[in-house]
């Protein structure tokens, strides 16, 4: 099956600094990946959806600025946070949307196993 | 908005017993319904899809059926084994096709006793 991989799977650090997170799918190419933000006991909130080649679509309420999206290649997008606080400690994970032929055509995502951000 | 909303766990069974999952959805338009896994330490995994109502999905024993007149899509299955074990998230798409962002429930902790 496809693999979405996410690179780190946990970082920790400090107040204002900025914290790079990359998704790869390893064995198919992507359109177009998503980003999701998950907080504790709580639904996956979809934060932007990014296309390779242009800019990203961001959820109403999510800050561009603050959450920058590159999806430079069909295999990598990377979700930047920029001056991080602790507000952004959270689980991001990301999914990739591949065409499947069955049952009449669908664009199934895979989902990365997600990154553990911890802003001190 | 899209909304789904899911029983929250976490929901203990014993092995072999039957399983149902409630999920309820608001949306406009007609969406595609979801179930997908997530084991301890791995990703998300679909585990069935439903493209139109009453349209009924299935996977490794699980069933789900998409009602349209009571916007429901509840996860069922027969007999459950250990290996079950996992949280299960309902979602939605607003296109046809699964070609955006999903909008998912809070997800149910299934823990199932041998």
């Amino acid at each position: 099956g496809a693999v979405v991989s996410q690179h780190p799977s946990w970082v920790i650090c400090k107040s204002g600094t900025s914290v790079k997170i990359e998704c790869r799918s390893l064995d198919f190419q992507a359109t177009t990946m998503f980003w999701y933000r998950q907080f504790p006991k709580q639904s996956l909130m979809l934060m932007a959806t990014s296309n390779e080649g242009s800019k990203a679509t961001y959820e109403q309420g999510v800050e561009k600025d603050k959450f920058l999206i590159n999806h430079a290649s069909l295999t990598l997008s990377t979700l930047t946070v920029t001056s991080a606080h602790p507000e952004d400690s959270s689980f991001y994970i990301c999914s990739a949307s591949s065409f499947v032929g069955t049952s009449g055509g669908f664009n199934e995502q895979f989902f990365g196993p997600g990154t553990r951000l911890t802003v001190l | 908005g899209d909304s789904v909303t899911q029983m929250e766990g976490p929901v203990t069974l014993s092995e072999e017993a039957f399983l149902t999952i409630n999920c309820t959805y608001t949306a406009t338009g007609y969406p595609s319904l979801f179930w997908y896994v997530q084991y301890p330490g791995e990703g998300l995994q679909l585990l069935l899809k439903a493209t139109k109502a009453d349209d009924k999905g299935s996977n490794k024993g699980f069933e789900a059926t998409y009602r349209k007149e009571t916007t429901s899509f509840h996860l069922e299955k027969g007999s459950v084994q250990v290996s079950d074990s996992a949280v299960y998230f309902c979602a939605l798409s607003g296109l046809g096709g699964g070609a955006d962002g999903l909008t998912f429930g809070k997800g149910t902790h299934l823990i199932i006793q041998p």
